[in-house]
Order: C-alpha cells, then sequence, then structure tokens
C-alpha cells in the first residue's frame, strides 16, 4: 500500500536558519504530492503541492520538488520565521485509491527568535 | 468566510459509551472526509462521502464505528462502546468536489474533536 516516512522530529533552528524536512513515499504509479502544516490550536492547512514529476510547488517562501527517481518531496525555506513554527505533514494522494490522502508522522519545527 | 467546524472541541467519556462528534463542512462542498489522528502520528483516513453516501468507509476499523451524512452536508461520527484505543483526535475535511471532479480538489480540515476515552 501507500505510505510516506519524513524525518522525526522536533527540529530546532534559530530565526533566518536553513530549513530541509524531509519526506520520501512509496506508491505505484504517479501520486500527487502535498505538504500540510499545522499551526498551534489551528486545523490542517495546505501549505504545497505538486502533482506530477519535476513540479516544483512553492508557497509562503517554502518549496518543494516531486523527484521520482528518489521517490522524494523534502520542503525547503531558505530563511525560516519564528512564526513557522508548527508540525508539518507530508502526505499523498493516489487516483486509484480515491481521494484519500496518506500522511507521514509530522515533523514538529520549533524556530527561536 | 466560515471554514468547516467540529463539534465539540473536545469529548470525555468513559469506556463503553457512546458518543457522536458532528461535523459542519463548507457551504456547498460536496466531499467530505473524517480523519483519525493519535498521539504523535499523522491523520489516517476513516471514510469518504460524496453527497450523501458513503463512496468510501475501507478506513473504518470495526463495526464500531459508522458515520452518515443524511442530507449530504453535516456528518456525524458514530462509535459504540467505546474503547480507551479510540482516543485520539478525530478530523474532519471537506472538498468542493472530491473524486467527481476526475482531479484533486483541495481538502479543507476542521480544527478536530479530542476524544478521551477513560
Amino acid at each position: 500500500g501507500n505510505s510516506v516516512t519524513q524525518m522525526e522530529g522536533p527540529v530546532t533552528l534559530s530565526e533566518e536558519a536553513f530549513l530541509t524536512i524531509n519526506c520520501t513515499y512509496t506508491a505505484t504509479g504517479y501520486p500527487s504530492l502535498f505538504w500540510y502544516v499545522q499551526y498551534p490550536g489551528e486545523g490542517l492547512q495546505l501549505l504545497l503541492k505538486a502533482t506530477k514529476a519535476d513540479d516544483k510547488g512553492s508557497n509562503k517562501g517554502f518549496e518543494a520538488t516531486y523527484r521520482k527517481e528518489t521517490t522524494s518531496f523534502h520542503l525547503e525555506k531558505g530563511s525560516v520565521q519564528v512564526s513557522d513554527s508548527a508540525v508539518y505533514f507530508c502526505a499523498l494522494i493516489q487516483k486509484s485509491s480515491g481521494d484519500k490522502l496518506t500522511f507521514g508522522t509530522g515533523t514538529r519545527l520549533a524556530v527561536r527568535p | 468566510g466560515a471554514g468547516v467546524s467540529q463539534t465539540p472541541s473536545n469529548k470525555v467519556t468513559e469506556k463503553g459509551k457512546y458518543v457522536e462528534l458532528r461535523c459542519d463542512p463548507i457551504s456547498g462542498h460536496t466531499a467530505l472526509y473524517w480523519y483519525r489522528q493519535s498521539l504523535g502520528q499523522g491523520p489516517e483516513f476513516l471514510i469518504y462521502f460524496q453527497g450523501t453516501g458513503a463512496a468510501d468507509d475501507s478506513g473504518l476499523p470495526n463495526d464500531r464505528f459508522f458515520a452518515v451524512r443524511p442530507e449530504g452536508s453535516v456528518s456525524t461520527l458514530k462509535i459504540q462502546r467505546t474503547e480507551r484505543g479510540d482516543s485520539a483526535m478525530y478530523l474532519c475535511a471537506s472538498s468542493l468536489l472530491g473524486r467527481a471532479s476526475g482531479s484533486y480538489n483541495e481538502q479543507f480540515f476542521g480544527p478536530g474533536t479530542r476524544l478521551t476515552v477513560l
């Protein structure tokens, strides 16, 4: 079946540091890939997505590139802010499995001023 | 505009009791999803509604879990004879068209209901 593996947290960075959160997936065919973010006390929000190989999703300074050869979708940001502190979830959808999202376990990011 | 809302935000119950969790999707969204998130884990799919019908209930863990959406809007997740292992955050999401559109429609999530079974 489908699965998503992402790096364990917590990740603690100083403000303006570079962020990478690794995500790899297992799926047959060509899934669509997503990063969701959960800020403290709020619901899950879609951060960015990519629907085919070599697509780059970007939003709010975050980027992730769909790499089919390495089955990866790593999240990056060049300069994190305190307001980026949240839990980040990598996820996939595969059309053959319907509209259900398959999530990774989440990575907590804490950014220090 | 209003997002997805879920009530109650917290529910504490005793083992063996029956609980109902409610989800109000975004107005006009035809697709509705339930997920369960255990502590330290990502959300796991439970059931998906397209309109009033359950199009995919493959994620329901056993027959103690049941969900309805009688008028194609509000949905209720029902858990009978609750067990301590049912303790989790229950998330609801809605999307405009779901699978019917032929392509991915963004799922908008509610804040969740935290269920604690003592």
